[in-house]
């Protein structure tokens, strides 16, 4: 059964203070990775697509990275407004073409 | 532009109204989606529209009733609703290609049912 798991499900940061949010899946052939943004009571905002193992995308102080069984997603020096749940999802091929599985999510809180 | 809008931003109904969520998008995807999301859980999905088509049902009351009027438009239909389905409703839209299909979701609907 394809699976998605997120660790931490919530991390309390102090502005400026690096960390990695963890996304570990099982597939059962992977078509791509996501990862969104929501804040609450939004919809997701979409963040970055990663479509094989070594790929790397970034975006202001967000880095994305995927292995054959995880993702990481980086935050350098975040500031309060990076407060927000992160969604990771995948799509697998077993699902077909437009499913995807879920992970549970991360909390993350900047304090300033 | 990755715009998807939704209306109404809240929608407060009671369990014998009939009310109509709207969701449009124009980036010319082929694709469209209905999920629901409570509290603290991550979006769960209802139905897809592929190239106006239900291709999709995830086993969805029949007290929710999808419908997709052209490519750029989908409705989601409520009858009878239950306090249980107040939560969070997304649509989102995407290509529709093979592959990795990103989706792009609306800002939702808040729906409260009493």
């Amino acid at each position: 059964e394809d699976q998605v798991t997120q660790s931490p499900e919530a991390l309390r940061l102090q502005e400026g203070e690096s960390s990695s949010l963890n996304c570990s899946y099982t597939v059962s052939g992977l078509r791509g990775l996501f990862w969104y943004r929501q804040d609450p009571g939004k919809g997701p905002e979409f963040l970055f697509t990663l479509y094989s193992a070594g790929e790397e995308k970034e975006k202001e102080r967000l880095k994305a990275t995927l292995t054959k069984k995880e993702s990481f997603l980086h935050i350098t020096a975040p500031k309060p407004e990076d407060s927000a749940t992160y969604l990771c999802a995948v799509q697998a091929q077993s699902q077909g073409a437009q499913k995807l599985v879920f992970g549970q999510g991360t909390r993350l809180t900047i304090n300033p | 532009d990755t715009e998807v809008t939704q209306t109404p931003k809240h929608l407060v109904m009671g369990m014998t109204n009939k009310k109509s969520l709207k969701c449009e998008q124009h980036m010319g995807h082929r694709a469209m989606y209905w999920y629901k999301q409570k509290a603290k859980k991550p979006p769960e999905l209802m139905f897809v529209y592929s190239y106006e088509k239900l291709s999709i049902n995830e086993s969805v009351p029949s007290r929710f009733s999808p419908e997709c009027p052209n490519s750029s438009l989908l409705n989601l239909h409520l009858h009878a609703l239950q306090p249980e389905d107040s939560a969070l409703y997304l649509c989102a839209s995407s290509q529709g290609t093979g592959g990795a299909d990103t989706q792009y979701f609306g800002p939702g609907t808040r729906l409260t049912v009493l």
